[in-house]
């Protein structure tokens, strides 16, 4: 089955301990992307990456971190979560290259994981 | 002016009506456009996707694109209580594989 997949899908935490978070895809999708979900905010990009080791910063990267070492994992590192982490957090996952001269950026949602940091 | 814009709702339809939800969009944001519902809680599901003006139709759902107004809207027929949720426009900025939200817009469909 198509998937995007994430662990943990749950975490509580505390200040300052470092988390990973991690993304999986089975697509062979080159562009991966991580969001957060708040209340009233919407959906805000964090980074995201164009293929293996490309990776860019989104919207809102202060205090995130990832690497793109294989094609298929996206991981999203805290090195030190602050309460302000506390979110829904997204890992999505979309081809890319051209369809009819557009490009095709139909993006793939993973089941989310919520971060509390206390 | 947002980049993508939505009405937040809650637009309210009765059960087997029409509903019509409605996206605005700024210079930045082109070519692509996407239309995904989102359950309380869950993640983005796509439902629709287009790409050049003009409707799309697939099922129930149909998806307008009306370029010149930046416009995208997003009917749904014979509405059902399943379809009540969150309904997100989006669409694709430069070549980056980049998309841009709107904040949703929440649908309740009343039996």
């Amino acid at each position: 089955e198509a998937q995007v997949t994430q662990n943990p899908r749950y975490l509580i935490t505390v200040t300052g301990k470092k988390l990973t978070v991690t993304c999986s895809q089975n697509m062979n999708h080159e562009y991966m992307s991580w969001y957060r979900q708040d209340p009233g905010l919407g959906l805000r990009q964090i980074y995201y990456s164009m293929n293996v080791e490309v990776t860019d910063k989104g919207d809102v990267p202060e205090g995130y971190k990832v690497s793109r070492k294989e094609k298929r994992n996206f991981p999203l590192i805290l090195e030190s979560p602050s309460p302000n982490q506390t979110s829904l957090y997204f890992c999505a996952s979309s081809p890319l290259g051209t369809w009819g001269g557009r490009w095709g950026n139909e993006q793939f949602f993973g089941p989310g994981t919520r971060l509390t940091v206390l | 002016q947002k980049e993508v814009e939505q009405n937040s709702g809650p637009l309210s339809v009765p059960e087997g009506a029409i509903a019509s939800l409605n996206c605005t969009y700024s210079d930045r944001v082109s070519q692509s456009f996407f239309w995904y519902r989102q359950y309380s809680g869950k993640s983005p599901e796509l439902i629709m996707s287009i790409y050049s003006n003009g409707d799309k139709e697939d099922g129930r759902f149909t998806a307008q694109l009306n370029k010149a107004s930046q416009y995208v809207s997003l009917l749904i027929r014979d509405s059902q209580p399943s379809d009540s949720a969150t309904y997100l426009c989006a669409g694709g900025s430069g070549n980056t594989g980049k998309l841009i939200f709107g904040q949703g817009t929440t649908l309740q469909v009343k039996p």
